[in-house]
């Protein structure tokens, strides 16, 4: 029973450094979505794919990058870590566009050095 | 604009001190309002959907209900284990969905 998974779950990067933090879930879900949550600023959206094919922004974008690889994979690349975005990254997912909660994953706890 | 304010932020209980949790909202034509509980180092875990004003829900202490502007967590005679922080969200734009900054609560043995 799954639901969402996130890797890795910790990760020390230093400024410059590239990487992809990888999301999948296997509930059949349409709809998936990049958060960052840091202290006192609650989980702020990042990207997010209404369904398998397309990608929109959310509230911050700049610094990243997503593919929606297909229905079940959604994965966040920084392609050059700022310290500015260092903070813990949550992939969630929900049914479809209509009133359906989402389901989240575990977290990446991400340090940019 | 924020569409999603909670408070208060932060709550301390005594255990068995009952209290409410506030959330309101600014979107328009609302959607379903959802609340979840996060504790430390893990993620949000779903808690309850609430789609018209007047509707409750209830999970053993907790009990959440809808306004035309705010929701409600009612947490009654709260233990220890209740300790958390909740976080309330709505959707609105395009399949957007938007949370509050959440209210961290402790309850004291």
């Amino acid at each position: 029973n799954a639901g969402v998974t996130q890797t890795p779950k910790f990760q020390v990067l230093k400024t410059g450094q590239s990487m992809t933090l990888q999301c999948a879930q296997d509930m059949n879900h349409n709809s998936m979505y990049w958060y960052r949550q840091d202290p006192g600023m609650g989980l702020r959206l990042i990207y997010y794919s209404a369904s398998e094919g397309t990608t929109d922004k959310g509230e911050v974008p700049n610094g990243y990058n997503v593919s929606r690889l297909n229905k079940r994979e959604f994965s966040l690349r920084l392609e050059s870590a700022a310290p500015s975005q260092t903070s813990v990254y949550f992939c969630a997912s929900r049914r479809d566009r209509t009133n359906t909660e989402a389901f989240f994953g575990q977290g990446t706890r991400l340090t940019v050095v | 604009e924020d569409q999603v304010t909670q408070s208060p932020e932060a709550l301390r209980l005594q255990e068995g001190e009952s209290s409410s949790l506030n959330c309101s909202y600014t979107v328009s034509g609302l959607r379903g309002l959802f609340w979840y509980r996060q504790d430390p180092g893990k993620g949000p875990e779903f808690l309850f959907t609430l789609y018209s004003a007047g509707e409750e829900k209830e999970k053993e202490r907790l009990k959440a209900t809808l306004t035309k502007k705010e929701s409600f967590l009612h947490i009654t005679a709260p233990k220890p284990e209740d300790s958390a922080t909740y976080l309330c969200a709505v959707p609105y734009g395009n399949n957007r969905l938007a949370f509050g900054k959440g209210n961290q609560v402790v309850v004291i043995p």
